[in-house]
């Protein structure tokens, strides 16, 4: 199995410009997650989502906007970037309900300056 | 609003030496989280604690909650260089929760 797959690893933005990160997990996991962590910090959360269709605010979810047609897929949005969203993204997901007790998957990274 | 705080925030250690990381939550969660960074790179899980009382020990490390005191520990045994990373702690809000919010992370350098 893959886990959790995150594309572009790197990227630069200019200021306002649009891009997708990509996320895609293949262990068939109901909840996905998308952090962002600034230099020496822990995570933030920015969305999450509990099943295709479903998906909810996270801490700091300004500037970002998500989708979740498919269990497997959870792309993230920024629609007009700023020198505040340079940050690594990570995608994460996990099985289980609400209550679900298994642990967070990451993937790779995706580390994005805005310039 | 939950908080998180682990301390210390940065540990230099000798190899050899024990330590303990703290974690303190603000949430009444009966579970918790502790994951691995190693630098450039993402998390792995390393411990789930899923009640009060719960243990938890893989080689040099070894895991604790105490949900009355909402405080866990990551004790580290006779340490070796090897287990340099970040080490995060991470809880749910509130006990049904399905969202994670972590700590700042501890940093721990250890020296031959």
């Amino acid at each position: 199995n893959a886990g959790v797959t995150q594309t572009p690893k790197f990227r630069i933005l200019k200021i306002g410009q649009s891009m997708t990160l990509q996320c895609t997990q293949d262990m068939n996991h109901n909840y996905m997650y998308w952090y962002r962590q600034d230099p020496g910090m822990g995570l933030k959360l920015i969305y999450y989502s509990v099943g295709a269709g479903i998906t909810d605010k996270g801490e700091v979810p300004n500037g970002y906007n998500v989708s979740r047609s498919t269990t497997e897929d959870f792309p993230l949005r920024l629609e007009l970037a700023a020198p505040s969203q340079t940050s690594v993204y990570f995608c994460a997901s996990r099985r289980g309900t609400a209550a679900g007790n298994s642990p967070l998957h990451f993937g790779n990274g995706t580390r994005l300056t805005v310039t | 609003e939950l908080k998180v705080e682990q301390n210390p925030l940065f540990l230099s250690m000798q190899e050899g030496k024990n330590y303990t990381i703290y974690c303190n939550y603000s949430t009444t969660s009966d579970r918790l989280y502790w994951y691995r960074q190693d630098p450039g790179k993402s998390l792995e899980s390393l411990f789930v604690l899923l009640s009060n009382g719960a243990v938890k020990q893989e080689g040099r490390l070894m895991a604790s909650l105490d949900t009355k005191a909402r405080l866990s520990t990551l004790h580290i045994t006779a340490a070796v260089h090897d287990l340099s990373a970040t080490y995060f702690c991470a809880v749910p809000p509130e006990t049904s929760g399905s969202r994670l919010t972590f700590g700042e992370g501890t940093q721990l350098t250890v020296n031959p």
